[in-house]
């Protein structure tokens, strides 16, 4: 299986913050890396996939950025919508995993 | 607008099967690239993928469980079914059904909105 690894495991920031949230594979995955936001109570919300491709609807401020192994998620700008836990995910191979979990908190 | 619905009894008791179904709209199951699949997430915990099916009855599972899996689809009713067999506690959870559109997405776009499950006595 390929492990994904996130880290920090939580963060505080504040708004109009930027935040960088990162995912290592333990292994190369291509480009079949997507980042999901859940906020408590609902379910996950796919914000990027292939890397770096925003789904639609979802805000600019919102990228994503990496090769390989490592990848990123930034929010630039953060604001008071985006306090939420982010997970990464893998679909280069089966079976398909996610990291553990983001957490960005207030400040 | 493509949605997914979870139904399903969702209290077992340990040693029992667990069945979900999960009715997908606006899509259809025969649509070249879909797949429909299953998440759960433990309280304050992490996702973890379960199984999928994909347009073509191509079906994968987690190995972890793949013993105690089976996901089938209904075509005619645009449903799928998640079994678990051997219902334990630590298979408390909330049950996502999961919607991937193509391969070039590799992602889940559409999620429904949960089953929260519970295995107790």
């Amino acid at each position: 299986d390929i492990q994904m690894t996130q880290s920090p495991s939580s963060v505080s920031a504040s708004v109009g913050d930027r935040v960088t949230i990162t995912c290592r594979a333990s292994q190369g995955i291509s480009s079949w890396l997507a980042w999901y936001q859940q906020k408590p109570g609902k379910a996950p919300n796919l914000l990027i996939y292939t890397i770096s491709t925003l789904q639609s609807g979802v805000p600019s401020r919102f990228s994503g950025s990496g090769s390989g192994t490592d990848f990123t998620l930034t929010i630039s700008n953060l604001q008071p919508e985006d306090f939420a836990t982010y997970f990464c995910q893998q679909t280069h191979n089966f079976p398909w995993t996610f990291g553990q979990g983001t957490k960005v908190e207030v400040k | 607008q493509i949605t997914l619905k979870e139904s399903g009894l969702t209290l077992v008791k340990p040693t029992q099967t667990l069945t979900l179904t999960c009715t997908l709209s606006g899509r259809s199951l025969t649509y070249g690239g879909v797949g429909v699949g299953w998440v759960r997430q433990p309280p304050g915990k992490a996702l973890e993928w379960l199984a999928i099916i994909f347009w073509n009855d191509d079906g994968h599972y987690s190995p972890s469980l793949k013993n105690r899996l089976t996901i089938t689809k209904d075509t005619s009713k645009n449903q799928v079914v998640l079994t678990m067999t051997d219902m334990e506690a630590v298979d408390t959870a909330t049950y996502y059904c999961v919607h991937r559109p193509r391969s070039s997405v590799g992602a889940f776009d559409v999620w429904g909105q949960g089953a929260m499950v519970t295995v107790s006595s």
